[in-house]
């Protein structure tokens, strides 16, 4: 069956752009996870939504981060007013629950802010 | 804080060797237990987790993990590596106060020597 899907898988774009970053979850999953993962390092949690809300957003960074699931499925993380600093790759996961349940994750999208 | 600590940032193992890769956590309760891989372009993979129960764990591809509460630790095993086993693996933490938010350690990269 089919994974996890992010698109795009790449992504260059210049400081102060705004960009838009998709997540497609496993079919019937209710659980929709994004993570940041900078060079050399492990993946950061960012938000998590348990079906179209929000339940978890304490790792966004700041307000220039915001993520939407408006009929519970697919996600749309989008970032304004990128900054270098924003470069990283981009993970989505979905799980069947919240919780504890196994989380399978995406490919990523890797941003490159210039 | 809630944390997870890889102690090594690299290893290098001989192929048919035996692999152990550390992982101590931070918490003041039982924690959810996670060791994921990942390899070049691809996604993070599970390999096993501790919820409760049995404190030694078998995984896929050959991985066990023994959770030791008293050392809060939750170290990787696997008897015979092989060369395909090269990647970089990320212990994680999931908790109970926050269902649905695992904290990742920064990775440790398995290098395999011919």
């Amino acid at each position: 069956g089919a994974g996890v899907s992010q698109t795009p898988s790449n992504k260059v774009t210049e400081k102060g752009k705004y960009v838009e970053l998709r997540c497609d979850p496993i079919s019937g999953h209710t659980a929709l996870y994004w993570y940041r993962q900078s060079l050399g390092q492990g993946p950061e949690f960012l938000i998590y939504f348990q079906g179209t809300g929000a339940a978890d957003d304490s790792g966004l960074p700041n307000d220039r981060f915001f993520a939407v699931r408006p009929e519970g499925s697919v996600s749309t993380l989008k970032i304004q007013r990128t900054e270098r600093g924003d470069s990283a790759v981009y993970l989505c996961a979905s799980s069947l629950y919240q919780g504890s349940d196994e989380q399978f994750f995406g490919p990523g999208t890797r941003l490159t802010v210039l | 804080a809630q944390s997870v600590t890889q102690p090594d940032i690299h290893i290098t193992v001989s192929e048919g060797a035996s692999l152990e890769l550390r992982c101590n956590y931070s918490y003041g309760a039982t924690p959810y237990l996670f060791w994921y891989v990942q390899s070049p372009g691809q996604g993070l993979q599970l390999l096993l987790k501790y919820f409760s129960g049995d404190t030694l764990v078998q995984g896929i591809k050959g991985f066990e993990a023994e959770f030791k509460r008293s050392q809060s630790s939750f170290n990787l095993r696997k008897p015979s590596v092989h060369w395909s086993d090269a990647a970089e693996y990320f212990c994680a933490v999931g908790f109970y106060s926050s269902a649905s938010k695992i904290i990742f350690g920064s990775g440790t990269r398995l290098s395999i020597r011919p």
